[in-house]
């Protein structure tokens, strides 16, 4: 019940198209989405949060796409760059303060 | 830009020896964490600190491991005796208690080699 499900592994998408990835969690208590975003080497750094009260958030060419009753959340890359190459991590949190939950990440390259 | 660091950035140990592993917090902060990821897996949750005690730890934070904010900047990682597969990249984060402030950020981590 603590898993959050990620998926593609890994995903190859053209300059500017469009990147999906989606995640799936069970435990209803978890409200607190964020995707990270890790380049090699370096720490999760990250990107863009949800609140499940709102459906979507936008912030530049990132969405987060986000079905309470389905219990599951996106993030939507658009306009995909080449600086964009890069594993993406979903994560989920209970409550303020405690642990991330990670899933297993999607490695992203942008062909250009 | 406020930013979590950790040093140091690789350390190299033999099975058995002490480590500690530093981390300086962005400096208003008042949560702190501990994660570790083995290459090419996920990140995993060890710990969360709060007002100078553990607020939750989970099952891979067993006796060999302990944390401590000696002082009011400096936050670390001990592992008493290190086993082949404490090999990893541990990363700290940290988390202020203001709006939208859930949000972990992280610090560049230590590779850890257990020779």
């Amino acid at each position: 019940q603590q898993q959050v499900k990620q998926s593609p592994q890994s995903l190859i998408v053209q300059k500017g198209g469009i990147s999906i990835i989606n995640c799936a969690y069970e435990n209803t208590a978890f409200d607190y989405f964020p995707w990270y975003q890790q380049f090699p080497g370096k720490g999760p750094a990250l990107l863009i949060a949800i609140r499940p009260d709102v459906s979507e958030k936008k912030e530049g060419r990132f969405t987060i796409s986000f079905n309470k009753s389905a219990k599951q959340f996106s993030l939507h890359i658009m306009d995909s760059q080449p600086g964009d190459s890069a594993t993406y991590f979903c994560a989920a949190a209970m409550e303020y303060g405690n642990k991330l939950v990670f899933g297993a990440g999607t490695i992203l390259r942008v062909k250009s | 830009e406020p930013e979590v660091t950790q040093t140091p950035s690789h350390q190299v140990t033999q099975m058995g020896q002490e480590v500690i592993l530093r981390c300086v917090p962005i400096s208003n902060h008042l949560y702190f964490y501990w994660y570790r990821q083995i290459l090419g897996q996920k990140v995993e949750f060890l710990v969360s600190f709060y007002n100078n005690e553990i607020s939750e730890k989970s099952e891979i934070f067993d006796d060999q491991f302990s944390v401590e904010r000696p002082d009011g900047s400096n936050f670390t990682l001990k592992i008493r005796s290190t086993k082949l597969e404490d090999s990893a990249m541990y990363f700290c984060a940290s988390s202020a208690p203001s709006g939208g402030a859930w949000e972990q950020y992280f610090g560049p981590g230590t590779r850890l080699t257990v020779t």
